[in-house]
């Protein structure tokens, strides 16, 4: 069965300082990977997605992931962080039919 | 134009009743989907439609019944409401039952029981 797990439930980064968000998966076949945000007290909207086409997905809002194969990881970074960056962010996969989430990681932003 | 449009936003209701979630997408998409989101956030798939076919029923207790008119719209019914059931629904769309295809997401219904 796919899953994925996403290492730390809760970041805190300054403005302007570098975000990594992690992601690791579980698959035995190539996977369908996505990240989605969730800001406070709405759905979640996609930031982008994996599908084999190229390991280094670039997404909304400066947000890019790059797919590690060897790693089995599809880490989220965006080089300077924005107050209004402040979220719950989910990565998930998907077999086909419905997305498997992880967790998520909220990410709070300090002035 | 709301891509995917939920009714109610917030449901609060007592222990016992029958409530019901409305779901609407007007992006053309042939699947759908219930998501439940607990207390800590997780997001489980409930149930997936396409072409008003089910085609996912997670473990659910059966006092949830989808129901999908049309392909435009998924409803959601809860018999016998518990305190367990209160937790934010998302419904979702999507082109089809593809992996690789985006989903697009409701703005939940916060469910709140009493």
């Amino acid at each position: 069965a796919q899953s994925v797990t996403q290492l730390g439930s809760h970041v805190s980064v300054s403005e302007g300082a570098l975000v990594l968000l992690r992601c690791n998966y579980s698959s035995s076949v190539p996977p369908y990977l996505f990240w989605y945000v969730q800001y406070p007290n709405q759905g979640l909207q996609l930031l982008l997605k994996y599908t084999s086409a190229a390991t280094l997905v670039k997404g909304i809002n400066g947000f890019e992931a790059e797919f590690k194969k060897s790693e089995t990881s599809f880490h989220l970074t965006k080089p300077s962080a924005h107050m209004s960056d402040a979220a719950e962010y989910f990565c998930a996969v998907s077999p086909g039919g419905n997305l498997i989430f992880g967790k998520g990681t909220k990410l709070s932003v300090k002035p | 134009d709301t891509a995917v449009s939920q009714t109610p936003k917030y449901l609060v209701t007592q222990m016992g009743n029958d409530k019901s979630i409305k779901c609407e997408q007007n992006l053309g998409h042939d699947t759908m989907y219930w998501y439940k989101q607990d207390s800590k956030k997780f997001l489980k798939i409930m149930f997936s439609y396409n072409n008003k076919e089910l085609i996912i029923n997670e473990t659910v207790p059966n006092r949830f019944s989808p129901k999908s008119p049309d392909k435009a719209h998924l409803n959601l019914h809860i018999n016998s409401l518990e305190l367990g059931d209160s937790a934010v629904y998302f419904c979702a769309s999507s082109q089809d039952v593809g992996g690789g295809n985006e989903q697009f997401f409701g703005p939940g219904t916060r469910l709140t029981v009493l």
